[in-house]
């Protein structure tokens, strides 16, 4: 059972703009960075976001993220239809003394 | 680039061991830490833990310590994750993935999955 929360699913039509968050508390995301992976169907995942706002050289500027407090949320932009993936928050947990994951949310392109 | 190859699919039998690796080519691979995330049939991320090659400092994740097995041979550049009695519930995917920003980093370079089987 992990310790952050995500929305399941989130759904959009293509170009539109759709939002995960990523619920967790004062241990968490509260005192680490949060980052963000993505994972297409049957491939490892990659990271999308890392310090809570920064993207890797590659990752397209329609993806950004945000931190307040014990949550951080994920915004795609002009979604289009790679997009479909399920996408993990994560951050360091400094009360379990380890790397969490959130529950995940599975990002559908209508 | 930096790239993470882990060794092939097993099958094995509850109660059997097994090791799985992963082959870091970089020469950068001793100051990185070296982590485990399994992912069970249909369902999310899990961190096991981590290993510092170039002294085996080695941290686990509470629910992972004395479950498996973290090592290393820092001359041939892989990791380790070992069992010593498979459980059916061990089934799934187990990725190796570089930290980046010390052992509470973000994993930055992924290897492309191990996957494990185990029958009862």
């Amino acid at each position: 059972q992990s310790v952050l929360t995500q929305p399941p699913s989130v759904s959009g039509t293509p170009g539109q703009r759709v939002t995960i968050s990523c619920s967790g508390s004062r241990s968490n995301i509260g005192s680490n960075f949060a980052q963000w992976y993505q994972q297409v169907p049957g491939t490892a995942p990659t990271v999308l976001i890392h310090t809570n706002n920064q993207r890797p050289s590659g990752v397209p500027d329609r993806f950004s993220a945000s931190k307040s407090g014990t949550s951080a949320s994920l915004a795609i932009s002009g979604l289009q239809s790679e997009d479909e993936a399920e996408y993990y928050c994560a951050t360091w947990d400094d009360s379990l003394k380890g790397y969490v994951f959130g529950t995940g949310t599975k990002v559908t392109v209508l | 680039e930096v790239q993470l190859v882990q060794s092939g699919a097993e099958v094995k039998k509850a109660g059997e061991s097994l090791i799985i690796s992963c082959e870091v080519s970089a020469d950068s691979f001793p100051t990185y830490w070296i982590g485990w995330v399994r992912q069970m049939p249909g369902k999310g991320l899990e961190w096991l833990g981590l290993i510092y090659p170039d002294d085996s400092d080695t941290r686990y994740s509470p629910s992972f310590q004395g479950q498996v097995t973290i090592s290393v041979d820092k001359s041939i550049r892989t990791a380790y994750l070992q069992w010593s009695s498979l459980k059916a519930s061990d089934t799934g995917t187990y990725f190796c993935a570089r930290a980046f920003g010390g052992s509470t980093g973000w994993l930055d370079f992924w290897g492309q999955g191990t996957l494990v089987t185990v029958s009862s």
